[in-house]
């Protein structure tokens, strides 16, 4: 079974800044298998990144998502007001769904 | 517009049974894969199970196989969860979501891309 295991836990930062959050898979993973959602308060998650580094339809081009193997990384180049909340990172194969124990990303 | 709605949460007692019910628009669900993804108050997102496009294949979390069951209504383009033998450790905001399977290149890639806003689950004595 695959673990993933994301840092920092939490990461507080000012509107503008730059966000790195990273996932980190137990084993070597297909880039293909590997998302990001977004989770605000009170609310359904949304995906933001699929196949690893492909941004979902209507995702702002701010996120953007690396990485292959065991290590992944979500960015967000320049943070809005909007963007402080959770972040999964998921890996989805035949069998099932695992998703890691999320970023709160938090104003500072 | 593609919607999920979920419903049948509530309040329920230790040890009973409970039916979750995942309404899917303007797409039909004999085409996407339909999974149950649930949030614990407080917690992060835990995968319960998942119906494949064809309704044959049916994985489970290990945590859940024995105890919930996932099935589906092509006439009323609905999934259910079959929740039995509920735990006080059962009680979270259960969501249903789309799978999104694409080719990217070389890479089949699958991720969840629709979500319902969820139905809340309370298991309590």
């Amino acid at each position: 079974e695959i673990v993933l295991t994301q840092s920092p836990g939490p990461l507080s930062l000012s509107p503008g800044e730059r966000a790195t959050l990273s996932c980190r898979a137990s084993q070597s993973v297909s880039s293909g298998a590997l998302a990001w959602y977004q989770q605000r308060p009170g609310q359904a998650p949304r995906l933001l990144i699929y196949g690893a580094s492909s941004r979902a339809a209507g995702i702002p081009d701010r996120f953007s998502g690396s990485g292959s193997g065991t290590d992944f990384t979500l960015t967000i180049s320049r943070l809005e007001p909007e963007d402080f909340a959770v972040y999964y990172c998921q890996h989805y194969d035949m069998s099932g769904v695992t998703f890691g124990g999320g970023t709160k990303v938090e104003i500072k | 517009q593609v919607q999920l709605v979920e419903s049948g949460g509530g309040v329920v007692r230790p040890g009973t049974s409970l039916r979750l019910s995942c309404a899917a628009s303007d797409f039909s669900i004999s085409n996407f894969g339909i999974h149950w993804v649930r949030q614990a108050p407080g917690k992060g997102l835990e995968w319960v199970a998942v119906i494949w496009f064809d309704g044959r294949n049916r994985y489970y979390a290990d945590s859940m196989k024995g105890r919930f069951s996932i099935s589906r209504d092509i006439s009323n383009n609905t999934v259910y969860l079959q929740m039995t033998s509920l735990r006080a450790e059962d009680t979270a905001v259960y969501f249903c979501a789309r799978s999104l399977i694409v080719p990217v290149g070389l890479t089949t890639t699958r991720s969840l891309d629709y979500w319902g806003l969820g139905t809340l689950v309370t298991v309590s004595s």
